[in-house]
């Protein structure tokens, strides 16, 4: 069984510029996360979809950070225009649903803005 | 909101040795999950071992084991028989169960960084 992927694994972009990072969580997993670490902080969630609704998107920081998830498979993070406070390690996490589950992560993308 | 303090930046230990991860948490609900999770050089995080707020019993999974204190707002993490493969951050997290206006993710702590000596 394939994991959760993620790419780029990393990306380097010029403050100004757009970035669109790319989750493809476990096949049949409804639920997907996407959570932040920026350097020297805690591992903070982002959002949540349940198949392609977003079920809770109370941790998205900005407008600047677009959220999608076509069709209820994969899903992409746009940020537009990246500033240097999004550099961070962005890691996407799928399950089948109950709370108590065990999430599955992906190895993250790590944004670097310049 | 809920948070989670891991007290241990670092820690060291021998091989073969035992070694205990501290963790609180504060929160004011009564129904919730506790999770420990391993994060590798790869960077991709591992459930090591999870508890449910109800359940009296400390959760084991071979040689890792909680100390889950409800009343002290305590969940240590307890790895016997330290393996070199134990080199890793782990991460303390607490998840309502309660869904939705900011529940559903998980609330993590800063991490420990633990160092297996050969």
């Amino acid at each position: 069984e394939a994991g959760v992927t993620q790419f780029p694994s990393h990306s380097v972009i010029e403050k100004g510029q757009t970035v669109t990072l790319r989750c493809d969580p476990i096949s049949g997993h409804d639920n997907l996360y996407w959570y932040r670490r920026v350097m020297g902080k805690e591992i903070k969630f982002l959002l949540h979809f349940v198949k392609e609704s977003k079920q809770d998107e109370s941790g998205m920081p900005n407008n600047r950070f677009l959220a999608e998830r076509t069709g209820g498979t994969y899903s992409t993070l746009k940020v537009q225009p990246a500033e240097l406070e999004d550099s961070g390690v962005y890691f996407c996490a799928s399950s089948r649903g109950r709370p108590s589950e065990k999430l599955f992560f992906g190895s993250g993308t790590q944004l670097s803005v310049l | 909101a809920q948070t989670v303090t891991q007290s241990q930046p670092e820690m060291s230990v021998q091989e073969a040795e035992t070694v205990t991860l501290s963790c609180t948490y504060d929160t004011s609900e009564s129904d919730y999950y506790l999770f420990w999770y391993k994060q590798p050089p790869s960077r991709q995080m591992i459930l090591v071992i999870r508890q449910e707020a109800y359940k009296q019993q400390n959760a084991t999974e071979n040689r890792f084991s909680v100390n889950f204190q409800k009343a002290a707002k305590s969940f240590s993490l307890k790895i016997s028989d330290s393996q070199l493969g134990d080199a890793a951050m782990y991460f303390c997290a607490y998840r309502s169960a309660r869904s939705g206006g900011g529940a559903d993710g998980l609330t993590f702590g800063k991490g420990t960084h633990l160092i297996i000596q050969p």
